[in-house]
């Protein structure tokens, strides 16, 4: 069973174009998270949710938009897509947002041409 | 700000040697510290994790201690295995900031036979 899982795992696309990459937990978790990892490898958080609500929206464009139509779910709309946007994302969850131990998804590597 | 550092990679050793990947950090409150494992192609995983200082934190023969003194979280093995072979990213989470985690850089470990 798949605990976090996202989809698409690759997107190839041109510049300009809106895109979207969804996640699913089914372990329960309250709060959910998007991060990006650079092609260095560095990761960095975007935005974390905790039932449906925004509670870290750490300076990322507004192009970006997450939304949560229920707490087992948490997907990522990019529009205006940009090079500068190819990374991977990973999708995250944990029980709830205090320093609990958080479960990752596969990744969805973007790569914007 | 909070930061984590891990020591600079890539590391190369040979079946059976001892790891050491040193990790410090910087945080303004009480932090969480955790290793995580990324292996080819996946998603990161929680290797270990401590919650306050002196405890120790261990899995598949993998250690790694929490010095409050001079914040350091470094992740030991005795006897790496070519199954080892991964990127390590050491990482904190800080009560009442929204259960976001920061993470060092990464540091890739290669173990051959």
């Amino acid at each position: 069973d798949t605990a976090v899982s996202q989809t698409p795992k690759y997107l190839v696309t041109q510049m300009g174009n809106d895109k979207s990459i969804k996640c699913e937990q089914n372990l329960g978790h309250d709060t959910m998270y998007w991060y990006k990892q650079d092609s260095k490898k560095f990761l960095k958080i975007m935005f974390s949710y905790n039932n449906k609500e925004l509670i870290i929206n750490e300076t990322v464009p507004n192009r970006f938009s997450p939304k949560s139509p229920d707490k087992a779910h948490l997907n990522l709309h990019i529009n205006s897509l940009e090079l500068g946007d190819s990374a991977v994302y990973f999708c995250a969850s944990s029980q709830d947002f205090s320093t609990d131990t958080q479960y990752f998804g596969p990744g969805t590597r973007l790569t914007v041409l | 700000g909070d930061s984590v550092t891990q020591m600079e990679g890539p590391v190369t050793l040979s079946e059976e040697a001892c790891l050491t990947i040193n990790c410090t950090y910087t945080a303004t409150g009480y932090p969480s510290l955790f290793w995580y494992v990324q292996y080819p192609g996946e998603g990161l995983q929680l290797l270990l994790k401590a919650t306050k200082a002196d405890d120790k934190g261990s899995n598949k023969g993998f250690e790694a201690t929490y010095r409050k003194e001079t914040t350091s979280f470094h992740l030991e093995k005795g006897s790496v295995q070519v199954s080892d072979s991964a990127v390590y990213f050491c990482a904190l989470s800080v009560h009442n900031q929204g259960g976001k985690l920061i993470f060092g850089q990464g540091t890739e470990l290669s173990v051959k036979p």
